[in-house]
């Protein structure tokens, strides 16, 4: 157990609208990561925390937008979902030198 | 060129083979390197983990980093069907960084 809890597991969402995932740690981390993983792509950085508002982009951010406002917890969001947003996400957090990922959270924009 | 190349197979294997997972990078300063186990719809679930150059080794798995190759790999031996996953391998240049992954090497593992 990673420590980390993502949330929702899984969504359906319609074109357009706006989706948001939460990553809860509870080891208070430093850095924290969104990654979506797709079929020939593997694991691309959306985004990263390096503390409490402080943020950064990672290699294919747009679209995607990040809080934090608590050490614990950093969310994800979609400001209008698109069909190419269809992937599934996994928050992680850098434990010094590794990184953990959480169980994933399955996202279908319709 | 991308930072790290792995081969994404799918390999399979009769139980019990001796399995060699590979991955290549181009990046000199990469200094910690994982492998990860992911199984159909997980997270990726951290195997091994090594600092610089050398072998490491954890019940049927070894870890081996060769720095001057630019080249790493996961030996599984004695596979079982319960190794059947996608294999990733990651690395990174320092503490609290970027991590950068492979693609993942899918195997099987035959009865």
């Amino acid at each position: 157990d990673a420590g980390i809890t993502q949330s929702p597991r899984h969504k359906v969402t319609e074109t357009g609208t706006p989706v948001t995932l939460r990553c809860h740690q509870t080891e208070n981390h430093r850095y924290m990561y969104w990654y979506r993983q797709d079929p020939g792509h593997g694991l691309r950085l959306i985004h990263y925390s390096y503390g409490v508002k402080d943020t950064d982009k990672g290699e294919v951010s747009d679209g995607y937008s990040v809080s934090r406002s608590k050490t614990e917890d950093f969310l994800l969001t979609l400001e209008s979902a698109t069909s190419s947003q269809t992937s599934v996400y996994f928050c992680a957090i850098d434990r010094g030198n590794t990184i953990y990922f959480g169980e994933g959270s399955w996202l279908t924009v319709v | 060129q991308k930072e790290v190349e792995q081969d994404p197979g799918p390999l399979s294997v009769p139980e019990g083979a001796i399995v060699s997972l590979n991955c290549t990078y181009s990046n000199s300063a990469f200094q910690y390197f994982m492998w990860y186990r992911q199984y159909s719809r997980k997270g990726p679930e951290l195997l091994m983990y090594t600092y610089s150059s050398g072998n490491k080794e954890d019940g049927r798995f070894t870890a081996q980093v060769d720095k001057s190759s630019k080249y790493i790999s996961l030996f599984i031996r004695d596979s079982q069907p319960s190794d059947s996953a996608t294999y990733l391998c990651a690395m990174s240049a320092n503490t609290g960084n970027q991590f950068y992954f492979g693609t993942g090497t899918s195997l099987t593992v035959i009865p």
